[in-house]
């Protein structure tokens, strides 16, 4: 089946203890991306890549480190959690886009981050 | 900068009954995607339905349809014979080819409440 894994679903940690959020893809996209969402904020972009090596800043980026070292897999590193990073977190993956053609996502299953 | 507008923080309607989630968008692009996404009370987020910026014909998927309005950069989301469980949070997206990056906006959201 064609998924987005995130891992784990639900995570409560505690102030500055280093946490990595996993999401792998099993469609061979070349474009993946997090966001979190917070209630009235909607989805905010914290960073994506476009390829293999290949990263860059979204709109929220501070406090968060990615790797994208294989094509499939796209981890989210919090080298230092705060509660305000409390949120839900989304992975998404998608074909490369193309003039013309303009892929939706697909989205993992979320990750509920508690940060205490 | 792109920007996706969604009016209507919350819907209320009747089943069977249909019902218009509205979406107005800012681009100076000319080349981009729109797209509808659900998010039931579980959290996922799941695609419903995309336009492309040079479709003529306005997009269905099943009982939903995009009612795309190019001038005035709207592309509402009409659910018809609304069922209990379309009762979700709604989001519209934007997907253009600013910068190259194909970097994705999303609206804050309409959340719709099904009665029976």
């Amino acid at each position: 089946e064609a998924q987005v894994t995130q891992n784990p679903r639900y995570l409560i940690t505690v102030t500055g203890k280093k946490l990595t959020v996993t999401c792998s893809q099993n469609m061979n996209h070349e474009y993946m991306s997090w966001y979190r969402q917070d209630p009235g904020l909607g989805l905010r972009q914290i960073y994506y890549s476009m390829n293999v090596e290949v990263t860059d800043k979204g709109d929220v980026p501070e406090g968060y480190k990615v790797s994208r070292k294989e094509k499939r897999n796209f981890p989210l590193i919090l080298e230092s959690p705060s509660p305000n990073q409390t949120s839900l977190y989304f992975c998404a993956s998608s074909l490369r886009v193309d003039r013309g053609h303009n892929y939706g996502y697909t989205f993992g299953s979320g990750t509920r981050l508690t940060v205490v | 900068a792109q920007k996706i507008t969604q009016t209507q923080p919350g819907m209320f309607v009747q089943e069977k009954e249909a019902v218009t989630l509205d979406c107005t968008y800012d681009t100076s692009d000319q080349s981009y995607g729109l797209f509808w996404y659900k998010q039931p009370s579980s959290g996922e987020m799941i695609f419903l339905i995309y336009q492309g910026s040079y479709d003529e014909q306005n997009a269905t998927e099943g009982r939903y349809s995009l009612n795309f309005q190019k001038a005035r950069k709207s592309a509402n989301l009409v659910i018809s014979a609304s069922q209990l469980g379309d009762s979700a949070m709604y989001f519209c997206a934007m997907r253009t080819a600013s910068g190259g990056s194909y970097i994705p906006t999303f609206g804050r959201g309409t959340s719709l409440i099904v009665h029976p």
